[in-house]
Protein backbone atom coordinates (compact mmCIF):
# COMPACT_ATOMS: atom_id res chain seq x y z
CA UNK A 1 0.00 0.00 0.00
CA UNK A 2 1.03 3.48 -0.61
CA UNK A 3 1.54 5.90 2.30
CA UNK A 4 3.20 9.04 3.09
CA UNK A 5 5.14 10.17 6.46
CA UNK A 6 5.67 14.21 7.20
CA UNK A 7 8.62 14.31 9.05
CA UNK A 8 7.85 17.26 11.07
CA UNK A 9 4.29 18.34 12.13
CA UNK A 10 5.09 22.08 13.12
CA UNK A 11 8.25 24.03 11.19
CA UNK A 12 9.02 27.80 12.17
CA UNK A 13 11.42 30.20 9.54
CA UNK A 14 11.82 33.92 9.56
CA UNK A 15 10.39 36.01 6.74
CA UNK A 16 13.21 35.78 4.09
CA UNK A 17 14.71 32.66 5.26
CA UNK A 18 14.31 29.36 2.99
CA UNK A 19 11.77 26.75 4.01
CA UNK A 20 12.10 22.74 3.87
CA UNK A 21 9.32 20.60 4.76
CA UNK A 22 10.02 17.41 4.32
CA UNK A 23 7.88 14.11 2.94
CA UNK A 24 8.98 10.46 2.91
CA UNK A 25 6.89 8.10 0.32
CA UNK A 26 6.17 4.33 0.71
CA UNK A 27 5.24 3.05 -2.77
CA UNK A 28 5.53 -0.44 -4.57
CA UNK A 29 4.76 0.97 -7.63
CA UNK A 30 6.76 4.44 -9.46
CA UNK A 31 4.70 6.90 -7.22
CA UNK A 32 2.77 9.95 -8.29
CA UNK A 33 3.15 12.52 -5.66
CA UNK A 34 1.51 16.10 -4.73
CA UNK A 35 2.08 18.77 -2.21
CA UNK A 36 -1.35 20.75 -1.07
CA UNK A 37 -1.15 23.89 0.93
CA UNK A 38 -4.19 24.88 3.17
CA UNK A 39 -4.37 28.16 5.11
CA UNK A 40 -6.94 28.39 8.14
CA UNK A 41 -10.92 27.15 7.54
CA UNK A 42 -10.09 26.92 4.01
CA UNK A 43 -9.44 24.41 1.04
CA UNK A 44 -6.63 22.52 -0.48
CA UNK A 45 -4.91 24.35 -3.20
CA UNK A 46 -2.29 21.97 -5.11
CA UNK A 47 0.99 23.01 -5.27
CA UNK A 48 2.66 21.47 -7.53
CA UNK A 49 2.51 17.22 -8.27
CA UNK A 50 5.34 14.96 -9.49
CA UNK A 51 4.47 12.31 -12.11
CA UNK A 52 7.23 10.49 -12.98
CA UNK A 53 8.58 12.79 -15.44
CA UNK A 54 11.26 15.63 -14.13
CA UNK A 55 12.65 14.92 -10.64
CA UNK A 56 12.55 18.16 -9.81
CA UNK A 57 9.19 19.93 -9.63
CA UNK A 58 8.47 23.55 -9.61
CA UNK A 59 4.91 24.47 -8.47
CA UNK A 60 3.30 27.85 -7.32
CA UNK A 61 4.19 30.66 -5.56
CA UNK A 62 7.76 29.66 -5.58
CA UNK A 63 7.80 26.42 -3.69
CA UNK A 64 9.90 23.08 -5.89
CA UNK A 65 9.98 19.81 -4.94
CA UNK A 66 12.74 17.61 -5.37
CA UNK A 67 11.64 13.54 -6.24
CA UNK A 68 14.57 11.43 -4.77
CA UNK A 69 13.85 7.74 -5.24
CA UNK A 70 16.83 6.37 -3.60
CA UNK A 71 15.80 8.25 -0.26
CA UNK A 72 12.37 7.56 -0.97
CA UNK A 73 11.78 11.50 -0.17
CA UNK A 74 9.92 14.24 -1.94
CA UNK A 75 10.33 17.22 0.27
CA UNK A 76 9.14 20.70 -0.50
CA UNK A 77 11.09 23.77 -0.49
CA UNK A 78 11.25 27.54 -0.93
CA UNK A 79 14.38 30.06 -0.84
CA UNK A 80 13.04 32.89 1.09
CA UNK A 81 9.41 32.50 3.32
CA UNK A 82 6.96 34.93 3.06
CA UNK A 83 3.85 36.01 5.80
CA UNK A 84 1.35 34.57 3.17
CA UNK A 85 3.02 31.17 3.32
CA UNK A 86 2.04 30.28 6.68
CA UNK A 87 -0.31 27.63 6.27
CA UNK A 88 -0.85 23.28 6.99
CA UNK A 89 1.33 21.90 4.30
CA UNK A 90 0.00 18.13 2.97
CA UNK A 91 2.37 15.62 1.01
CA UNK A 92 -0.09 13.10 -0.65
CA UNK A 93 0.47 10.12 -2.74
CA UNK A 94 -1.67 8.83 -5.13
CA UNK A 95 -2.89 5.10 -4.15
CA UNK A 96 -2.63 2.22 -6.63
CA UNK A 97 -4.41 -0.55 -7.89
CA UNK A 98 -8.13 0.60 -6.14
CA UNK A 99 -10.48 1.11 -9.19
CA UNK A 100 -10.40 4.58 -8.71
CA UNK A 101 -8.28 7.68 -8.14
CA UNK A 102 -7.65 7.76 -4.38
CA UNK A 103 -5.11 10.19 -2.71
CA UNK A 104 -3.53 9.26 0.94
CA UNK A 105 -2.92 12.22 2.81
CA UNK A 106 0.23 12.47 5.16
CA UNK A 107 -0.86 14.09 8.65
CA UNK A 108 0.05 18.10 7.56
CA UNK A 109 2.96 20.27 8.46
CA UNK A 110 2.00 23.75 9.92
CA UNK A 111 4.05 25.90 8.96
CA UNK A 112 4.75 29.40 11.35
CA UNK A 113 6.59 32.71 9.65
CA UNK A 114 7.53 34.87 11.66
CA UNK A 115 8.84 38.99 10.91
CA UNK B 1 -16.41 31.80 -11.81
CA UNK B 2 -15.82 27.65 -11.90
CA UNK B 3 -15.51 26.29 -9.08
CA UNK B 4 -16.69 24.04 -5.58
CA UNK B 5 -18.97 25.39 -3.16
CA UNK B 6 -19.73 24.06 0.13
CA UNK B 7 -22.21 25.74 2.13
CA UNK B 8 -22.91 26.27 4.53
CA UNK B 9 -19.39 27.36 6.39
CA UNK B 10 -19.82 26.81 9.94
CA UNK B 11 -22.87 24.32 11.49
CA UNK B 12 -23.84 23.38 14.66
CA UNK B 13 -26.56 20.36 15.38
CA UNK B 14 -27.03 18.66 18.96
CA UNK B 15 -26.41 15.18 19.20
CA UNK B 16 -29.12 12.81 18.03
CA UNK B 17 -29.77 15.18 14.95
CA UNK B 18 -29.02 14.51 11.15
CA UNK B 19 -27.67 17.11 9.30
CA UNK B 20 -26.77 17.54 5.59
CA UNK B 21 -23.68 19.25 4.15
CA UNK B 22 -24.16 20.82 0.68
CA UNK B 23 -21.33 20.01 -1.96
CA UNK B 24 -21.59 21.85 -5.57
CA UNK B 25 -19.43 22.00 -8.56
CA UNK B 26 -20.26 24.10 -11.12
CA UNK B 27 -16.59 22.25 -13.53
CA UNK B 28 -18.54 19.56 -15.31
CA UNK B 29 -16.46 16.67 -13.37
CA UNK B 30 -17.97 13.51 -12.87
CA UNK B 31 -15.92 12.22 -10.02
CA UNK B 32 -16.55 14.05 -6.39
CA UNK B 33 -15.48 13.20 -3.31
CA UNK B 34 -16.22 13.75 0.79
CA UNK B 35 -13.20 13.66 3.24
CA UNK B 36 -13.19 14.48 6.60
CA UNK B 37 -10.54 16.23 8.43
CA UNK B 38 -9.44 16.36 12.03
CA UNK B 39 -6.54 17.81 13.90
CA UNK B 40 -3.26 16.25 13.57
CA UNK B 41 -4.65 13.77 10.83
CA UNK B 42 -4.46 14.01 7.27
CA UNK B 43 -7.66 13.71 4.98
CA UNK B 44 -9.35 10.69 5.22
CA UNK B 45 -11.66 9.18 2.79
CA UNK B 46 -15.66 8.99 3.00
CA UNK B 47 -17.29 8.77 0.07
CA UNK B 48 -16.44 9.10 -3.55
CA UNK B 49 -18.46 8.98 -6.99
CA UNK B 50 -17.07 8.73 -10.41
CA UNK B 51 -20.46 9.32 -12.24
CA UNK B 52 -23.59 10.24 -11.76
CA UNK B 53 -25.66 8.09 -9.98
CA UNK B 54 -23.43 5.82 -8.30
CA UNK B 55 -21.28 6.13 -5.59
CA UNK B 56 -18.76 4.19 -3.07
CA UNK B 57 -17.71 4.04 0.25
CA UNK B 58 -14.43 4.90 1.15
CA UNK B 59 -12.34 4.18 4.52
CA UNK B 60 -14.88 5.85 6.95
CA UNK B 61 -18.32 5.86 5.47
CA UNK B 62 -20.00 4.41 8.78
CA UNK B 63 -22.44 6.50 10.01
CA UNK B 64 -22.70 8.88 6.74
CA UNK B 65 -25.03 8.67 3.83
CA UNK B 66 -24.88 10.75 0.46
CA UNK B 67 -26.32 10.65 -2.90
CA UNK B 68 -25.42 11.34 -6.28
CA UNK B 69 -29.12 12.35 -8.31
CA UNK B 70 -27.29 15.12 -10.28
CA UNK B 71 -23.57 15.78 -11.65
CA UNK B 72 -22.75 18.89 -9.92
CA UNK B 73 -23.81 18.12 -6.75
CA UNK B 74 -23.20 15.84 -4.10
CA UNK B 75 -24.52 16.18 -0.42
CA UNK B 76 -23.24 14.11 2.06
CA UNK B 77 -25.60 13.36 5.34
CA UNK B 78 -24.22 12.83 8.49
CA UNK B 79 -26.38 10.55 10.58
CA UNK B 80 -26.44 10.05 14.37
CA UNK B 81 -24.94 6.80 14.35
CA UNK B 82 -21.58 8.64 14.23
CA UNK B 83 -20.04 8.56 17.13
CA UNK B 84 -17.88 11.77 16.53
CA UNK B 85 -19.39 14.13 14.15
CA UNK B 86 -17.50 17.25 14.95
CA UNK B 87 -15.04 18.04 12.37
CA UNK B 88 -14.01 19.73 9.35
CA UNK B 89 -15.47 18.25 5.99
CA UNK B 90 -14.07 18.94 2.90
CA UNK B 91 -15.68 18.13 -0.97
CA UNK B 92 -13.75 17.65 -3.95
CA UNK B 93 -14.10 17.16 -7.79
CA UNK B 94 -11.91 15.02 -10.71
CA UNK B 95 -12.30 15.84 -13.91
CA UNK B 96 -13.12 12.07 -14.43
CA UNK B 97 -12.87 8.52 -12.87
CA UNK B 98 -8.96 8.79 -14.95
CA UNK B 99 -7.98 12.31 -13.57
CA UNK B 100 -5.93 11.49 -10.23
CA UNK B 101 -5.98 15.95 -9.52
CA UNK B 102 -8.58 16.32 -7.15
CA UNK B 103 -9.73 20.34 -6.87
CA UNK B 104 -11.03 21.33 -3.05
CA UNK B 105 -14.13 23.42 -1.96
CA UNK B 106 -13.71 25.65 1.14
CA UNK B 107 -14.61 23.26 3.71
CA UNK B 108 -17.68 23.03 6.20
CA UNK B 109 -17.08 22.88 9.88
CA UNK B 110 -19.31 20.76 11.62
CA UNK B 111 -20.11 21.33 15.68
CA UNK B 112 -22.79 18.82 17.79
CA UNK B 113 -23.19 19.40 21.21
Amino acid sequence: AQSVTQLDSHVSVSEGTPVLLRCNYSSSYSPSLFWYVQHPNKGLQLLLKYTSAATLVKGINGFEAEFKKSETSFHLTKPSAHMSDAAEYFCVVRAMNTGFQKLVFGTGTRLLVSP
Amino acid sequence: DGGITQSPKYLFRKEGQNVTLSCEQNLNHDAMYWYRQDPGQGLRLIYYSQIVNDFQKGDIAEGYSVSREKKESFPLTVTSAQKNPTAFYLCASGRDKNSYEQYFGPGTRLTVT
